[in-house]
C-alpha cells in the first residue's frame, strides 16, 4: 500500500471547519483513500473513504484531487468531541479484505 | 457501537504467563484483523484471518498466535508474556458483501504485564 504524509498536529476553533490534508503521491489506480480517527485510546473509528470522486456522509466530506495525489478531510463544524488523531490510509480493496497500515496521523485539537 | 466485541476489556497478568483475548466480529463478517497499540509504537497490524484461514501476517511475535473458529469469532493467544507486551490489542472485522470491506474496530483489550 502507498504511504501517506500528514501534518503531525493541527488546531481548529470550535464551530469552524477543520480541513485535514493528506499527501499520497504514490497512490495506485486501484487504491482507495480511507480516513479513520482515534479518540484517546478508543478503537479507531471509520469516517469515510473514496476512490476518485468527492464523498460526503453524516460525519465528514472527502475531497480528492483530480490527480489523486492528495486529499482533504473536512469536518464542517468541529466540536470539542472531534479532538482526536486522524489517520489517512490508502488501501487496495478486494473481496477478502486487506489490512489497514496506520501511520502517525494528525492530532487535531479543537479549542473553545 | 461498531458491532465488534472484545473481551476482556482489561487484563493484568504477570511476566511469563499466557493470556487469551477474544473477539466477536460484526455479524456475518468473514475477515478478522488483530492490531497492537503500545505507547511508543502506534497501531501495528498483527494478523488477519478470512473465513477461518490465515490471510496476512504482520509483525506478530512467535510467542503470539491466533485463530478464527467456524463461528467466525477469533482468539489471540499471547504466551511467555514480557513487560513490553503491555499494550492495547484491537480486533477489527470487515465484510465485502455488507460494507465493501470497510474495517470496523472493537474497543480493545488493555493488557498490563507486571
Amino acid at each position: 500500500d502507498a504511504k501517506t504524509t500528514q501534518p503531525p498536529s493541527m488546531d481548529c476553533a470550535e464551530g469552524r471547519a477543520a480541513n485535514l490534508p493528506c499527501n499520497h503521491s504514490t497512490i495506485s489506480g486501484n487504491e482507495y483513500v480511507y480516513w479513520y480517527r482515534q479518540i484517546h485510546s478508543q478503537g479507531p473509528q471509520y469516517i469515510i473513504h473514496g476512490l476518485k470522486n468527492n464523498e460526503t456522509n453524516e460525519m465528514a466530506s472527502l475531497i480528492i484531487t483530480e490527480d489523486r495525489k492528495s486529499s482533504t478531510l473536512i469536518l464542517p463544524h468541529a466540536t470539542l468531541r472531534d479532538t482526536a488523531v486522524y489517520y489517512c490510509i490508502v488501501r487496495v480493496v478486494n473481496n477478502a479484505g486487506n489490512m489497514l497500515t496506520f501511520g502517525g496521523g494528525t492530532r487535531l485539537m479543537v479549542k473553545p | 457501537d461498531s458491532g465488534v466485541t472484545q473481551t476482556p476489556k482489561h487484563l493484568i497478568t504477570a511476566t511469563g504467563q499466557r493470556v487469551t483475548l477474544r473477539c466477536s466480529p460484526r455479524s456475518g463478517d468473514l475477515s478478522v484483523y488483530w492490531y497492537q497499540q503500545s505507547l511508543d509504537q502506534g497501531l501495528q497490524f498483527l494478523i488477519q484471518y478470512y473465513n477461518g484461514e490465515e490471510r496476512a501476517k504482520g509483525n506478530i511475535l512467535e510467542r503470539f498466535s491466533a485463530q478464527q473458529f467456524p463461528d467466525l469469532h477469533s482468539e489471540l493467544n499471547l504466551s511467555s508474556l514480557e513487560l513490553g507486551d503491555s499494550a492495547l490489542y484491537f480486533c477489527a472485522s470487515s465484510s465485502w458483501v455488507d460494507s465493501g470491506n470497510t474495517i470496523y474496530f472493537g474497543e480493545g483489550s488493555w493488557l498490563t504485564v507486571v
